[in-house]
């Protein structure tokens, strides 16, 4: 079955940079595009980048773009999102995703921004 | 963007009860829409895409319906553990957007 782990997450302050990762099992993920989802504190979700299966192809939202890079690796089942220039707002849990349809999620990572 | 406005945002309901959620999108989206529960502290479940069909595992208690712009999400006979949030999704195009959810708690 889909196996979405998270990791990466923790306390930085504003202007910071943060990676997280997310490792993935249980299905062809060289041929599979992901997404990541942040949901802030009592909050619902909201969309932050998509990759495509072969890294080619990058979407992201206005909210975080130009700030945030996902990247992959398929060698290593492994999908990335870089977090640069960091901001309060931008604590949340990352959740990343995969799917056409409907997605499988992760357990999420805790990124808190905060001095 | 295409918005997606769930309605209600709260519903209080009891066990056995049949409840239904509308998820409404601000222009047409075919039937690229999925729907989702989740509980305090854990990810969102995936229950219903493509608009209607059922998730596999997930109970026949759910279904959905709906093209275009507007979509309802039934859940009936009520179990204890269906009490969540709820969220739709539009997979039209991007930026992917999410319903604000609708949180269904026990009456």
């Amino acid at each position: 079955q889909v196996q979405l782990v998270e990791s990466g997450g923790g306390v930085v302050q504003p202007g910071g940079s943060l990676r997280l990762s997310c490792e993935a099992s249980g299905f062809t993920f060289s041929s599979s595009g992901m997404h990541w989802v942040r949901q802030a504190p009592g909050k619902g979700l909201e969309w932050v980048a998509f990759i495509r299966y072969d890294g080619n192809n990058k979407y992201y939202a206005d909210s975080v773009k130009g700030r945030f890079t996902v990247s992959r690796d398929n060698s290593k089942s492994t999908l990335y999102l870089q977090l640069n220039s960091l901001r309060p707002e931008d604590t949340a849990v990352y959740y990343c995703a995969e799917g056409v349809g409907g997605w499988y999620w992760g357990q999420g990572t805790l990124v808190t921004v905060s001095s | 963007d295409i918005q997606l406005t769930q309605s209600p945002s709260f519903l209080s309901a009891s066990v056995g009860d049949r409840v239904t959620i509308t998820c409404r999108a601000s222009q047409g989206i075919s039937s690229f829409l999925a729907w989702y529960h989740q509980k305090p502290g854990t990810a969102p479940k995936l229950l219903i895409y493509a608009a209607s069909t059922l998730q596999s595992g997930v109970p026949s208690r759910f279904s959905g319906s709906g093209s275009g712009t507007e979509f309802t999400l039934t859940i009936t006979s009520l179990q204890p553990e269906d009490f969540a949030t709820y969220y739709c999704q539009q997979l039209n195009s991007y930026p992917i957007t999410f319903g604000q959810g609708t949180r269904l708690e026990i009456k």
